[in-house]
């Protein structure tokens, strides 16, 4: 079975300021990876995906991340922060066992000081 | 549908009494999950359907907690006798492999129990 660790709770970073939340993942394959952005009181939104080939993804609203093999990783960046971002992050994994069944992240909250 | 739907939006019920939240997945969208998020939580997986196989109810936290899924599409998850730890947002989602497997979250449904 898949599992996915999120070992920051929370972050605060500056306005304008660069950004990475971690990622690590088990699986005994190469895993499905996802990241989904939870806005306050709203749904959850897909904002990147790695499923195959350039291990460097591009995503929406700036966002990139890149899968690490050999670290189990999935970090995701972002150059500058925008008070915007404040949300908590959930970062997933997916694996092909009997279907397609995704486990999510414990989330990491962003904060973002002017 | 044009997206994953759920109903109630909001519930709010008595200790002891039985729910029912309903989720209505993305039409030809072959897998449905629920989750469950308590606040200032990450998704907890709950139970988790592909196709017509048997579902994988692997994160159901009691035998008071039960889902089925009709047709293969609709699903109602049923909490008997709550508790008030079952406050919660109860998130329901769906994907298919013509989707890249990405999950697709609905607003969720929220529950409190007084």
């Amino acid at each position: 079975a898949q599992s996915v660790t999120q070992p920051d709770i929370h972050i605060t970073v500056s306005e304008g300021a660069s950004l990475e939340l971690r990622c690590n993942y088990s699986y005994g394959a190469t895993p499905y990876l996802f990241w989904y952005v939870q806005s306050p009181g709203q749904g959850l939104q897909l904002l990147l995906k790695y499923f195959s080939g350039d291990t460097l993804v591009q995503g929406i609203k700036g966002f990139e991340a890149e899968f690490k093999r050999s670290q189990s990783s999935f970090n995701l960046r972002k150059p500058s922060v925008h008070w915007s971002d404040a949300a908590e992050y959930f970062c997933a994994v997916g694996a092909l066992a009997g279907g397609f069944k995704t486990i999510f992240g414990a989330g990491t909250r962003l904060f973002v000081k002017a | 549908g044009a997206g994953v739907s759920q109903s109630p939006s909001n519930k709010v019920t008595e200790k002891g009494k039985d729910v029912e939240l309903r989720c209505d997945p993305i039409s030809g969208h072959t897998a449905l999950y629920w989750y469950r998020q308590s606040l200032g939580q990450g998704l907890e997986f709950l139970i988790y359907f592909q196709g017509n196989s048997a579902p994988d109810k692997s994160g159901l936290p009691s035998d008071r907690f039960s889902a089925e899924r009709t047709g293969g599409s609709v699903s109602t998850l049923t909490i008997q006798r709550t508790q008030q730890e079952d406050s919660a947002v109860y998130l329901c989602a769906s994907s298919s492999s013509g989707s890249g497997n990405t999950i697709y979250f609905g607003e969720g449904s929220w529950l409190t129990v007084v």
